[in-house]
């Protein structure tokens, strides 16, 4: 299996700060890069997909770069709606993985 | 609208079965795949499966292959994740995710559900 590596498991911020949050992955896994939200209690959310690409509906803070095996999420003016976990996760090859996980606190 | 929602909370003892759903609806069911997800309490997302509601073909995790099973109907656009005889271990939240492009990208979740195991 794919391992998939975030960095850093947590992260301290501030309303209207502009975070990174870093993915790797432990082989090349191209552009099958997704990135969700998930809030506690709730169910994930759907953010980014093709490294880059805003599922519907999400605002442009959101943003994704990279390829091969780095991969990136930066949210722009921070939120207090923002504070969260974010996962990245491959779907280049079977079985599909997720990141451990990035909680961004206030 | 398109909607995922599964089936209530849990409360199961060791070595009894249980099926657990998801009910799409607000979209062509049968065109999308369905993938389960697994949260234990306090950590990460797992990859459990995924299934083709047009056919039933499934991929399961190699990490949950025999504990496991996927299927689904159609006829009333429902996806169900099973187990014959459940551990502690599998308490967790599961949700189900709709899958875009061929099966590939999540796009929408369920609420999940909560399975607990206790003696």
């Amino acid at each position: 299996d794919i391992q998939m590596t975030q960095s850093p498991p947590s992260l301290s911020a501030s309303v209207g700060d502009r975070v990174t949050i870093t993915c790797r992955a432990s082989q090349g896994i191209g552009e099958y890069l997704a990135w969700f939200q998930q809030k506690p209690g709730k169910a994930p959310k759907s953010l980014i997909y093709d490294v880059s690409s805003l599922q519907s509906g999400v605002p442009s803070k959101f943003s994704g770069s990279g390829s091969g095996t780095d991969f990136t999420l930066t949210i722009s003016s921070l939120q207090p709606e923002d504070f969260a976990t974010y996962y990245c996760q491959q779907y280049n090859s079977y079985p599909y993985t997720f990141g451990q996980g990035t909680k961004l606190e206030i | 609208e398109v909607q995922l929602v599964q089936s209530g909370a849990e409360i199961k003892k060791p070595g009894e079965s249980l099926r657990i759903s998801c009910k799409g609806s607000g979209y062509s069911f049968a065109s999308y795949w369905i993938s389960w997800v697994r949260q234990m309490p306090g950590k990460g997302l797992e990859w459990m499966g995924r299934i083709d509601p047009s056919d039933s073909y499934t991929n399961d995790s190699p990490s949950f292959q025999g504990r496991v099973s996927i299927s689904a109907d159609k006829s009333i656009n429902t996806v169900y994740l099973q187990w014959s005889s459940l551990r502690a271990s599998d308490t967790a939240m599961y949700y189900c995710a709709r899958l875009r492009d061929n099966g590939y990208v999540i796009d929408f979740w369920g609420q999940g559900t909560l399975v607990a195991v206790s003696s």
